[in-house]
């Protein structure tokens, strides 16, 4: 039972254009949700989160959204540049769960220069 | 180092035999999780500690793995007879406070290879 879906394996875009990357998830328990970025070889890196009480976040170039309604997320970067090529996956949990986040499998984004 | 720091890097081992993996989190970090990665998968929850206890351990998928932290910083996850189906990147991660409202630190991971 995947509770944090990203359906889409991968996406390429190019340089200067903006990149959308979308994340679902099915446990309404979820209320904090953060956004990771995973180059080869290395752990994942926090990018930008989310808490339930706010529909939209924004750090410099990168923006979370976030639709409770629809129990979806998405990432947008604007201008996408060549070294945001990388694995980005999103993770959800439940403040008043049991503090483990859970993980989607992951969007490989491909910026072409 | 400031980050969070995993050995080894890689562990090619047999199928039956006792694996450990460490993992040294950043300094004052109460909060210490390992995940597990398989090949195009997300990271895979399976244990979560605050402090010197397991406050979540309901990932591990059997009791063929266990994870200590005895003096509330470094961990050691310990894969009893191990299998081919074990074989994927084993990632630890710290946090400052009670976990799920603030950011992971990920190490680099472990490769663990069963063959």
């Amino acid at each position: 039972d995947q509770q944090v879906k990203q359906n889409s394996p991968s996406l390429s875009v190019q340089e200067g254009r903006i990149s959308i990357l979308n994340c679902d998830y099915t446990n309404s328990m979820f209320d904090y949700f953060l956004w990771y970025k995973k180059y080869p070889a290395e752990g994942p890196t926090f990018l930008i989160s989310i808490s339930s009480i706010k529909d939209k976040n924004e750090d410099g170039r990168f923006t979370v959204f976030l639709n409770k309604s629809a129990k979806h997320l998405s990432l947008h970067i604007v201008p996408s540049q060549p070294g945001d090529s990388a694995v980005y996956f999103c993770a959800a949990s439940a403040v008043s769960g049991t503090y483990k986040y859970i993980f989607g499998t992951g969007t490989r984004l491909k910026v072409l220069a | 180092g400031a980050g969070v720091s995993q050995t080894p890097s890689n562990k090619v081992t047999e199928k039956g035999k006792y694996v450990e993996l460490r993992c040294d989190p950043i300094s004052g970090h109460t909060a210490l999780y390992w995940y597990r990665q398989s090949l195009g998968q997300g990271p895979e929850f399976l244990i979560y500690f605050q402090g010197t206890g397991a406050a979540d351990d309901s990932g591990l998928p059997n009791d063929r793995f266990f994870a200590v932290r005895p003096e509330g910083s470094v961990s050691t996850l310990k894969i009893q007879r191990t299998e081919r189906g074990d074989s994927a990147v084993y990632l630890c991660a710290s946090s400052q406070g009670a976990g799920n409202t603030g950011e992971l630190f990920f190490g680099e991971g472990s490769r663990l290879t069963v063959l």
